[in-house]
């Protein structure tokens, strides 16, 4: 059983470019989240979606920042013009049904942006 | 808002007990997880409470008081494999958790 992948593993981005990062979830599983992780502080809720839809993204800033569960393929969380700010691990963990009641998440290994 | 405490820094010794403590402030709550996270790894799933007392698993436990708001993580055994970063998470009436910021535990000969 493959559990959630991550892709990629490091993305290295100069400040105004793109980052895309990519996240399946575990086979099977229709909810993803994605968390951000700065050094020395705690997962960061961003956003919550299921296939096609945004279900919760107040976690997310309101520039820059997208993501899309589309019906096939991966979730990808989108960082136009991406500033040194944005530099941190990006997080994506899938569970089978909504959150809620001992629905526990699994988590990818993260991508680490790092943005000079 | 929700507010979530934890140790930043544990240091044990090898076959030892070690007791990890969260204590949480939050509005709504619905249960508290913990999650282990090795260096440059993904946080994996440990534990849930939802309801007061102690949950055994294994060389873990978890305890969940409500009333105060607390919460502690027990190894037992103590190996070199379980210095890690310990996640207190608390789940409050809505899809998302909200982590602390994590217990490093350094596990020593």
């Amino acid at each position: 059983n493959a559990g959630v992948m991550q892709n990629p593993r490091h993305l290295v981005r100069r400040r105004g470019q793109e980052a895309r990062l990519r996240c399946s979830p575990v086979k099977g599983h229709s909810h993803v989240y994605w968390y951000r992780q700065l050094p020395e502080e705690g997962l960061k809720f961003m956003v919550y979606l299921q296939k096609e839809n945004i279900i919760d993204e107040s976690g997310m800033p309101k520039e820059r920042f997208s993501a899309e569960f589309p019906k096939e393929g991966p979730s990808i969380l989108r960082i136009q013009q991406v500033v040194r700010g944005d530099s941190a691990a990006y997080f994506c963990a899938s569970s089978r049904n909504g959150q809620g009641g001992n629905e526990k998440l699994f988590f990818g290994s993260g991508t680490q942006l790092s943005v000079l | 808002g929700q507010n979530i405490d934890q140790p930043t820094e544990m240091t044990a010794t090898e076959g030892a007990i070690v007791q990890i403590n969260c204590t949480y402030q939050t509005s709504g709550f619905n249960g508290l997880f913990w999650y282990q996270q090795h260096a440059g790894e993904a946080p994996t799933f440990l534990s849930y409470n939802v309801l007061d007392g102690l949950e055994e698993k294994g060389r873990f436990s978890s305890f969940l008081s409500r009333s105060k708001g607390y919460s502690y993580l027990l190894l037992k055994e103590l190996q070199m494999k379980d210095s890690a970063s310990y996640l207190c998470a608390v789940e409050a009436g809505s899809y998302q958790l909200t982590f602390g910021k994590g217990t490093k535990l350094s596990v020593i000969p």
